[in-house]
């Protein structure tokens, strides 16, 4: 069965420094994987996502992502946090099999960002 | 374009009573599904719909029906609420149901069950 595990619940960064938000995930496919964010009391949004093609994933606002089959991880980063990326960060992936949307999300990682 | 929308933003139900959230997008997309979210347990499945008249469970179905009568609207109903249901609930969108769509996720509603 498929799954993804976020390693950290929660991630503490000053302003200005690099962001690391780790994701682990297992499948028996080549999967596709998502990172969406949700900023407080908000609906989800899509940060970036990998379907196969380049291995390095480049999404909004300055997030990446690095599909690592070896190490079956897709951990997120961004050079430079600001302010505004204070949010709840959540790792996903797309059920196998058939014609279906199905998603399996980790358990969240909340971003808390220090002046 | 509006997006996916929902209604109510927030509710409170007492136990036993039951209730519609409301879905809809107007985006065309073939594929909808509701969510629900509880604190340390990311986002699971409910039901899904790859398209009208076509509706199927998710991981959580138990307590709730869908129908799916059009493209655009995907209603979730409680038929007869319990505490377990308190959570905020979620409706997403794609174009297709495939692997590698991207879902658009509505606001929210928040639901109390006393």
């Amino acid at each position: 069965a498929q799954s993804v595990t976020q390693l950290d619940s929660h991630v503490s960064v000053s302003e200005g420094t690099p962001v690391l938000l780790r994701c682990n995930y297992s499948s028996s496919y080549s999967p596709s994987l998502f990172w969406y964010v949700q900023h407080p009391n908000k609906g989800l949004q899509l940060l970036l996502k990998y379907t196969s093609a380049a291995t390095l994933v480049k999404g909004i606002n300055g997030f990446e992502a690095e599909f690592k089959k070896s190490e079956t991880s897709f951990h997120l980063t961004k050079p430079s946090a600001h302010m505004s990326d204070a949010a709840e960060y959540f790792c996903v992936v797309s059920e196998e099999g058939g014609a279906t949307n199905k998603l399996i999300f980790g358990t969240g990682t909340l971003l808390a960002v220090q002046p | 374009n509006a997006g996916v929308t929902q209604t109510p933003k927030f509710q409170v139900l007492k136990t036993g009573q039951s209730m519609t959230l409301q879905c809809a997008q107007d985006m065309n997309h073939e594929y909808m599904s509701w969510y629900r979210q509880d604190p340390g347990m990311g986002l699971r499945l409910i039901h899904y719909s790859v398209g009208a008249g076509i509706t199927d469970q998710g991981e959580v179905p138990n307590g709730y029906n869908v129908s799916r009568s059009t493209t655009e609207d995907f209603p979730l109903r409680l038929l007869s609420a319990a505490p377990s249901q308190t959570s905020v609930y979620f409706c997403a969108s794609s174009f297709f149901p495939d692997r590698e769509e991207t879902q658009y996720f509505g606001p929210g509603t928040r639901l109390l069950v006393l």
